[in-house]
């Protein structure tokens, strides 16, 4: 059980678009429609911003939509907000009731 | 309204078990489909899944750290207590408690440091 590959830092500029990828295995993000999404600003503790591979939370902004090919999951973040600067974390179900998140990424507004 | 909230305490030496109490409102742990989990982050770094048990009692552990890790559940006191055995140095981080698979609600996070 090795965690995801997440990039490291990903930039845009305001209103722009921006996608954070999520990269598992046929083991966890390609057998199951289970990957999470989780947004961190600093010092604060984790929010879930997208569920099920798509599913976004009551209270969620529409502008944050998840998707998946393949054992590669991606959130995609449009008309980018600097209160979006934050670092975002993936998670996906590895089966056998087992959890993997991935390194996260770290969204600068530029 | 669902709420956490870690406990716990803050510095143990090494070799020494840490006990963390999670202590949750809004939602009861005999409900079918429920469950808690467990999530640290070391300064600095990414968030690592640690373990989950659910309303029936089932125990799932992260499979590099279930030698050390112990979940238990007191469903009429609403909590979940984590203990993980000999803890070293790199075991310093954050530890939150979340409810559900999805992780939808996290308790506020407790820092633990490891340190003689």
């Amino acid at each position: 059980q090795s965690a995801l590959t997440q990039p490291a830092s990903v930039s845009g500029s305001p209103g722009q678009s921006i996608t954070i990828s999520c990269t598992g295995t046929s083991s966890d993000v390609g057998s199951y429609n289970l990957v999470s999404w989780y947004q961190q600003h600093p010092g604060k503790a984790p929010k879930l911003m997208i569920y099920e591979g798509s599913k976004r939370p009551s209270g969620v902004s529409n502008r944050f939509s998840g998707s998946k090919s393949g054992n590669t999951a991606s959130l995609t973040i449009s008309g980018l907000q600097a209160e979006d600067e934050a670092d975002y974390y993936c998670c996906s179900y590895a089966g056998s009731s087992l959890w993997v998140f991935g390194g996260g990424t770290k969204l600068t507004v530029l | 309204q669902i709420t956490l909230k870690e406990s716990g305490p803050t510095l143990v030496k090494p070799t020494q078990t840490l006990t963390l109490t999670c202590t949750f409102s809004g939602f009861s742990l005999s409900t079918s489909g429920v469950g808690v989990g467990w999530i640290r982050q070391p300064p600095g770094k990414a968030l690592e899944w640690l373990a989950l048990i659910y309303w029936d009692d089932d125990k799932r552990y992260s499979p590099s750290l279930k030698s050390r890790l112990t979940i238990t559940k007191d469903t009429s006191k609403n909590q979940v207590v984590l203990t993980m055995t000999n803890m070293d140095p790199v075991d310093t981080a954050t530890y939150y408690c979340a409810h559900g698979t999805s992780f939808d609600y996290w308790g506020q996070g407790t820092l633990v440091t490891v340190s003689s």
